[in-house]
């Protein structure tokens, strides 16, 4: 299976400033199939980012994906009060498609 | 516009099986995956398998083969998951998201989950 490990755990950061969440995968993925949610407590899941970079519909355009093979990034560049929120990455390229573990933006 | 409904929330004993079904509206229902997503209480998410009505296909998780049945209806444009030999382990809100399809993109839209609890 392909895991994805994302860091840091947490992330704690003021409104206006930039974060930076990181999701490494054990074997290379293909673009295409690599995606960024959010998630707010008691919430189902927002898909925020499909193949690695491009914004879903409704996305504002803060939220910004990259990377290639291994190394994939997601972007907040000035974080929102709303922005404070768990965000996973998951690979559809390979069965099963997995997510990573999360990283948890809370306000410092 | 796209929605995905699903059933409301279960109390299971362990051993029992469950079905969860999510109704959806707003696109051709048969054109589209359907992904079953799960997320354990304080914890990740899951990823569990896919049906596509078109094609009649589904494909599993190996985790769950075995123990899960993904189905669907089209005449009401409905799906179900349904788990057999229910644990502990298997509290969990269960989620729909529908998958790619003409001109879009996998895990856009999803139902608000259905909890489903196993307790003796």
């Amino acid at each position: 299976e392909t895991v994805l490990t994302q860091s840091p755990g947490t992330l704690s950061l003021s409104p206006g400033e930039r974060a930076t969440l990181s999701c490494r995968a054990s074997q290379s993925v293909t673009s295409t199939y690599l995606a960024w949610f959010q998630q707010k407590p008691g919430q189902a899941p927002t898909l925020l980012i499909y193949g690695a970079s491009s914004r879903a519909t409704g996305i504002p355009d803060r939220f910004s994906g990259s990377g290639s093979g291994t190394d994939f990034t997601l972007t907040i560049s000035r974080l929102e009060p709303e922005d404070f929120a768990v965000y996973y990455c998951q690979q559809y390229h390979y069965s099963p498609f997995t997510f990573g573990g999360g990283t948890k933006v809370e306000i410092k | 516009q796209v929605q995905l409904v699903q059933s409301g929330a279960e109390v299971k004993k362990p051993g029992a099986s469950v079905k969860v079904s999510c109704k959806t509206s707003g696109y051709t229902f048969s054109d589209y995956y359907m992904h079953w997503v799960r997320q354990a209480p304080g914890q990740g998410l899951e990823w569990m398998g896919w049906m596509h009505p078109n094609a009649g296909g589904t494909h599993y998780s190996e985790k769950f083969q075995g123990r899960i049945t993904m189905t669907w209806d089209t005449s009401i444009n409905t799906a179900y998951m349904e788990l057999s030999g229910l644990a502990s382990d298997d509290t969990a809100i269960y989620y729909c998201a529908r998958g790619g399809g003409p001109g879009s993109y996998p895990f856009g839209y999803w139902g608000r989950g259905t909890l489903v609890t196993v307790s003796s």
